[in-house]
């Protein structure tokens, strides 16, 4: 147990479909971050929000929606998804963007 | 921008047996370094991190690292391995990366760890 929760843990959806991922700290952290889990592929930076502002954002296509109401709480909404968007997709905060980064177990997205 | 490498994509070894797993960078100044280790269907642990001083870190589970600035290596090591050790390490590098002007966390692309028992 991290401190950081995410749910759903599963979640199968279809390319019409609009889903929302969330993610929780309990570590009174201040950075949390997208990452996006592949197969053979390193893990990808998706978005780095530090204080509730967005700091990054890697070329993620606008079909990947975040929002970060407070620096507790992450969501990542997704829309109209491609079979390749299939991945694992972990949370994770630190206390600042310089610091270590706490993981959330992940959400498990299959698109179908 | 910079780089990390874990040359080893699967090891295997023998429950009792040593372990080392290889880390390389690739950074002009030295960088944070991290080991992150990944059972199946989980996130990310941390095991351990060096920032500065010692040379040689202990983390959690038994595991430690030695970083050396020569080599630009941050190797991972456990005396004695145990079946539950089995899992996929990631190596990671923070550093200021120049090209987007902000702090980076970059991982390698991870060593699988398999126990025979």
């Amino acid at each position: 147990e991290t401190g950081v929760t995410q749910t759903p843990r599963h979640l199968v959806m279809g390319m019409t479909n609009k889903k929302s991922l969330k993610c929780e700290q309990h570590l009174g952290h201040n950075a949390m971050y997208w990452y996006k889990q592949s197969a053979k592929k390193p893990l990808e930076l998706m978005f780095v929000y530090n204080f509730k502002e967005q700091t990054e954002n890697n070329s993620v296509p606008s079909r990947f929606s975040p929002e970060c109401p407070n620096s507790s709480h992450l969501f990542l909404h997704l829309h109209t998804l491609q079979p390749e968007d299939s991945a694992l997709y972990l949370c994770a905060s630190s206390r600042g963007v310089d610091n270590e980064q706490y993981f959330g177990p992940g959400t498990r997205l299959t698109v179908t | 921008a910079q780089s990390v490498t874990q040359p080893d994509i699967h090891i295997t070894v023998s429950e009792g047996a040593s372990l080392e797993l290889r880390c390389n960078y690739s950074y002009g100044a030295t960088p944070y370094l991290f080991w992150y280790v990944q059972s199946p269907g989980q996130g990310l642990q941390l095991l351990l991190k060096y920032f500065s001083g010692d040379t040689l870190v202990q983390g959690i589970k038994g595991f430690e690292a030695e970083f050396k600035r020569s080599q630009s290596s941050f190797n991972l090591r456990k005396p004695s391995v145990h079946w539950s050790d089995a899992a996929e390490y990631f190596c990671a590098v923070g550093a200021l990366d120049s090209g987007a002007g902000s702090y980076q966390l970059t991982f390698g692309k991870g060593t699988k760890l398999s126990v025979i028992p």
